[in-house]
């Protein structure tokens, strides 16, 4: 089982661009989430996805959109980037619900000029 | 509303010491806590997890941690650190309200040969 994968591993991009970050998971999971990775602030909750064709935004959803159209992929799309949203993105899934452990993939950094 | 705080952003012991990384949170439900790991450009690992049954939570790799509800605390400890330790640590908080998963903003842990 490879788990919970990323693409791309690193991106740079110029203010305005779009781009859409795949995250894949092979572990049959329900759920699952995109968060982004901040000096000093821990990790953050963007969006989540309670199953296919479901999502729903986390704590910093703006600038960002999602779609979960099958079920072992979680896409994460930026329209118009800022370099505000220059960080690290970590997709995780898991079995059920929050309480529940969660397994991430090793994480996109996204650098915007 | 959940909140956790970790109350050291570095901590750096020696090969062979005790580690304590301390946590502290606030929930308004039963909550439940985690401890992850992530080792330099990696995603995140789970270390250990309470979910209201003993106080007491053995880890992997040796780590453990005490949920002592009066105090609203969750440390994790080891007896003797590795110098495979050194990471960064992360305290989460999560309850039944599934988008309600709150991390610290982390503790780097440096081991010294």
């Amino acid at each position: 089982n490879a788990g919970v994968t990323q693409t791309p591993k690193f991106r740079v991009l110029k203010t305005g661009q779009s781009m859409t970050l795949l995250c894949a998971q092979d572990m049959n999971h329900e759920y699952m989430y995109w968060y982004r990775q901040d000096p000093g602030m821990g990790l953050r909750l963007i969006h989540y996805s309670v199953g296919e064709g479901t999502t729903a935004k986390g704590e910093v959803p703006d600038g960002y959109n999602v779609s979960r159209l099958k079920k072992q992929n979680f896409l994460l799309g930026l329209e118009s980037a800022a370099p505000s949203q220059t960080s690290v993105y970590f997709c995780a899934s898991s079995y059920s619900v929050t309480q529940e452990t969660q397994y991430f993939g090793p994480g996109t950094r996204l650098l915007v000029l | 509303a959940q909140s956790v705080t970790q109350l050291d952003s570095h901590v750096s012991v020696s090969e062979g010491t005790p580690v304590l990384l301390r946590c502290n949170y606030s929930s308004s439900y039963s909550p439940s806590l985690f401890w992850y790991v992530q080792h330099p450009n990696k995603g995140l690992q789970l270390l250990l997890k309470y979910t209201s049954a003993a106080t007491l939570v053995k880890g992997i790799n040796g780590f453990e941690a005490e949920f002592k509800k009066s105090e609203t605390s969750f440390h994790l400890t080891k007896p003797s650190a590795h110098m495979s330790d050194a990471a960064e640590y992360f305290c989460v908080v999560s309850a039944i309200l599934w988008n309600d998963m709150r991390f610290g903003a982390g503790t780097r842990l440096t081991v010294k040969p």
